[in-house]
């Protein structure tokens, strides 16, 4: 069992659709990440939100938007998607993000395995 | 750039021993993380050194020698459980390392 929650666990979408994928952490954390898994590849940052505001945007295509509501909630939201998109999408938390988030432990869901048709 | 290099696979029995080796090369280096990740499971942090020297934790020691850009992560007394795959990462924005592969055999 994790402390960040990510529904939902398997997602399969042709390209044409539009999903969201959402993240919940109850640890009192002000930085919420987004990351990119490919199989036998490390983790790709994504996207990192800090106190609610998007901070970090690592140059990912407009079909990947996120969301953050809350301080709780993290939201990815998918439309037009490529069959290169397939990937495990993990969200973390950590206390702050100071300096980009590098400096403290991330606490990881465990992840949306997404499908592209 | 920014890098991270450790092997890709290390094999070792039950109650060894084993050390991963992790050389960096990163801007805005804060300090160095390990993560290990079972097969379809979520990347757990495991420790991390921010100034040199050892850090344990239990069975797990992580070293950090900032001069060197090197760090390792030493793994005592292993369990089959901890067959898994282990990055180290670093960076103001953590980037990971390739992982890797650690097999414990009985």
């Amino acid at each position: 069992d994790t402390e960040v929650t990510q529904t939902p666990k398997h997602l399969v979408m042709g390209m044409t659709n539009k999903k969201s994928l959402k993240c919940e952490q109850h640890m009192g954390h002000r930085a919420m990440y987004w990351y990119k898994q490919k199989a036998k590849k490390p983790p790709e940052l994504m996207f990192v939100y800090s106190y609610e505001k998007l901070s970090i945007n690592e140059s990912v295509p407009s079909r990947f938007s996120p969301e953050c509501p809350n301080s709780s909630l993290l939201n990815l939201h998918l439309h037009a998607l490529q069959p290169e998109d397939s990937a495990l999408y993990l969200c973390a938390s950590s206390q702050d993000s100071t300096g980009g988030g590098g400096n403290q432990p991330q606490h990881f869901g465990d992840g949306t395995r997404l499908s592209i048709l | 750039g920014q890098s991270l290099e450790q092997p890709s696979e290390v094999t070792a029995v039950e109650g060894a021993i084993v050390q991963i080796n992790c050389t960096y090369q990163t801007s805005g280096f804060y300090g160095l993380s390990w993560y290990q990740q079972h097969d379809g499971g979520a990347p757990t942090f495991l420790s991390y050194n921010a100034l040199d020297g050892l850090e344990e934790t239990g069975r797990f020691s992580s070293f950090l020698s900032r001069s060197d850009s090197y760090g390792y992560l030493l793994l005592q007394e292993l369990q089959m459980k901890d067959s898994a795959s282990y990055f180290c990462a670093a960076g103001g924005k953590l980037i990971f390392g390739q992982g890797t592969e650690l097999s414990v055999k009985p």
